[in-house]
């Protein structure tokens, strides 16, 4: 069956650390993967998108990595503020006309 | 970055009612928006993908009759919740892909969802 996995529902890091996401994914071969941030009661705001012949992505404090023989992307935060506490989801996009496929989300918590 | 409205943003509602909700791009055309859906402490899931002008396409196990989309510009789509039940209190996003492609090839907009509750 196909399926996405984010890694632990809940990450809890102090401020000034890395935080990492991990996103797995089976039986999909997307063109493209996305990273979104979700606060509560809000909706997703994009933050990176990378393509299936990229295999990292950078923008200000955030890395994205792709690794399609894995099936499996990392999500980085460098230098982590407390302001980073959110929900983050990844999302496949399987048939590059923007049908996305989210996982369930890790939701990110950085201490002062 | 593109703006995406949603209103309502809070709806409640008796069971037996029809409920719409309405979402706009402001400041672009979108020729597709998306319908998701979201349960508490889950995921989004995609309901329907809506095209301008045309029929909209649902995805498997989400009854068609009961949301009705409609997307009669390149900037409104609307969904129905028509005779509401509790089970279809939920969190509803939109999400809307910009007509022009450039850097932001294939990134969608979303909206600030709408909360449906159904008494």
């Amino acid at each position: 069956s196909q399926k996405i996995e984010q890694n632990s529902e809940a990450l809890n890091i102090q401020e000034g650390k890395t935080a990492t996401l991990t996103c797995n994914y089976t039986n999909y071969s997307p063109a493209y993967l996305q990273w979104y941030r979700q606060d509560p009661g809000r909706g997703p705001v994009f933050l990176l998108l990378i393509r299936e012949n990229e295999k990292e992505k950078r923008k200000e404090r955030l890395k994205v990595t792709f690794d399609t023989t894995l099936k499996q992307s990392l999500f980085h935060i460098t230098a982590s503020q407390p302001a980073d506490s959110a929900t983050y989801l990844c999302a496949l996009d399987i048939n590059q006309g923007g049908k996305l496929i989210f996982g369930q989300g890790t939701e990110l918590s950085v201490k002062p | 970055g593109a703006v995406v409205s949603q209103h309502p943003s809070r709806v409640i509602c008796k069971s037996g009612t029809s409920v719409k909700i309405e979402c706009r791009s402001l400041d672009f055309q979108a020729t597709t928006m998306f319908w998701y859906r979201q349960f508490p402490k889950q995921s989004l899931m995609l309901m329907a993908t809506s095209n301008e002008g045309s029929k909209a396409t649902y995805e498997q196990g989400v009854e068609k009759d009961k949301f009705l989309i409609n997307h009669a510009s390149l900037t409104l789509s609307t969904l129905t919740v028509t005779s509401a039940h509790p089970e279809d209190s939920s969190f509803y996003i939109c999400s809307a892909r910009s007509l022009a492609g450039g850097s932001s090839y294939n990134e969608q907009f979303f909206g600030p969802g709408t909360r449906l509750t159904v008494l």
